[in-house]
């Protein structure tokens, strides 16, 4: 059980184009979604909070207008990377809890590895 | 803010080898502390977690004890394996502004060979 889809798992694609990754809980409903970025042999950096039908929270840094998240439904959540550049490319984890809580475990997408030239 | 030290790598053992993956962390409050293991071409699974000091998580022979008191949550296995070769992240919950995010180490990568 607990088992978390993203798609694509890798894209490479053209500078300016924008990107959308999704993520989906597939026998769960995700209250909250998060999403992290993780450069080369570093590690993982959330980028933004995601809860269902409300808008994101972003961390310091992260601009809201370049990572556009959506969490329409409670098994969805989607990044488009809008505008991508290749300081953008890099690998992009999702996960996401059934209950809030801070000893609820979180359960990762496989990641989506994106490369911009 | 709250964070995770983890030792660096990599670390390399022959099978049949004790483990240890030292974790050491920071925390204003009380978090609960994860490990995650991230195998080959694979996102993060995880192996096991302490929500209280002195709790020991355990799963698939690896085990760490929340040790408030020395601030550390050591990852241990007896007798490792070539099939645990992967990277290994410790972590804690931080209070977002919404939700219970995770603060992570920057990740250990163990190499078993037979």
């Amino acid at each position: 059980g607990a088992v978390v889809s993203q798609h694509p798992s890798w894209v490479i694609c053209k500078s300016g184009t924008s990107v959308k990754i999704e993520c989906r809980s597939l026998d769960f409903q995700a209250t909250t979604m998060f999403w992290y970025r993780q450069f080369p042999k570093q590690s993982l950096m959330l980028m933004a909070t995601s809860n269902e039908g409300s808008k994101a929270t972003y961390e310091q840094g992260v601009e809201k207008d370049k990572f556009l998240i959506n969490h329409a439904s409670l098994t969805l959540s989607t990044l488009t990377v809008t505008s991508a550049h290749p300081e953008d490319s890099s690998f992009y984890i999702c996960s996401a809890t059934t209950q809030t809580g801070n000893n609820q475990p979180q359960h990762f997408g496989d990641g989506t590895r994106l490369s911009i030239l | 803010g709250d964070s995770v030290t983890q030792m660096e790598g990599p670390v390399t053992l022959s099978e049949e080898a004790f483990l240890t993956i030292n974790c050491t962390y920071t925390a204003t409050g009380y978090p609960s502390l994860f490990w995650y293991v991230q195998y080959p071409g694979e996102g993060l699974q995880l192996l096991l977690k302490a929500t209280k000091a002195d709790d020991k998580g355990s799963n698939k022979g690896f085990e760490a004890t929340y040790r408030k008191e020395t601030t550390s949550f050591h990852l241990e296995k007896g007798s490792v394996q070539v099939s645990d070769s992967a990277v290994y992240f410790c972590a804690l919950t931080r209070n977002s502004n919404s939700g219970y995010a995770l603060n992570f180490g920057k990740g250990t990568s163990l190499l078993v060979t037979p």
